[in-house]
């Protein structure tokens, strides 16, 4: 079936590294969006990428969506403790577009 | 920021209750959406709908069901409330028209049966 696979599962950084999340899938998508769940809280809408080997960029976020609409990537530049939180990918794929796959997320931890 | 609502925030129950959750939005959305999430998880959907008189089981298996009789209505019905249910609801809607179909969330209902 259809399937987004995300990795690290979870990522300990110190304040001011960088950060990376990947999420992977064995079909093209359609699209792929990304949502920021901070502790406690409901996920929030980040980004969308639609079209092969997209980059966009949100102040320290850079969104990557690849050549093959298989893979997708978020990474933040000198993380800060307001970064806490679990991104998820969420996945479209052209046979359903109707349901979104998410990825299992990563949970970001920042230490001060 | 959007306008999708659940109720209650909490609930806390005895084994065997009949609970509705309610989610509401006012964006006219005609897409929506029940995912489930235990802390810090993944989401996994349980159910959806394209529109009104239209739902659909999602990929994990509930013994929750939904009705979508208004637009602007998706409530969750667990006829007999087992501790196995404990977890996070959380209501989302999309737009299906615009091809920006981004998912807004509501603040979840945070499900504990006793």
């Amino acid at each position: 079936g259809q399937q987004v696979m995300q990795i690290p599962q979870y990522q300990h950084v110190q304040e001011g590294e960088d950060f990376t999340t990947y999420c992977n899938s064995s079909t093209t998508l359609s699209n792929i969006q990304w949502y920021k769940q901070r502790p406690g809280g409901h996920p929030v809408f980040l980004i969308q990428l639609v079209k092969s080997g997209e980059v966009k960029k949100q102040k320290r976020l850079t969104f990557q969506f690849g050549e093959a609409k298989k893979n997708s990537s978020l990474h933040i530049t000198a993380t800060q403790t307001t970064d806490v939180g679990t991104y998820f990918c969420a996945g479209l794929f052209f046979s359903n577009f109707n349901k979104f796959y998410f990825g299992s997320g990563t949970k970001l931890n920042v230490k001060p | 920021e959007a306008d999708i609502y659940q109720t209650p925030r909490y609930l806390v129950i005895g084994t065997g209750k009949k609970i509705t959750l309610e989610c509401s939005q006012t964006m006219g959305h005609d897409k929506m959406y029940w995912y489930q999430q235990d802390p810090g998880m993944e989401l996994h959907l349980i159910h959806y709908s394209y529109g009104v008189n239209s739902t659909e089981k999602g990929d994990l298996s509930s013994e929750s069901t939904v009705s979508r009789i208004r637009t602007e209505h998706f409530p969750l019905t667990l006829e007999s409330a087992r501790p196995s249910h404990t977890s996070q609801y959380l209501c989302a809607s999309s737009d299906a028209g615009t091809g920006d179909e981004k998912l807004f969330f509501g603040s979840g209902t945070q499900l504990s049966v006793l």
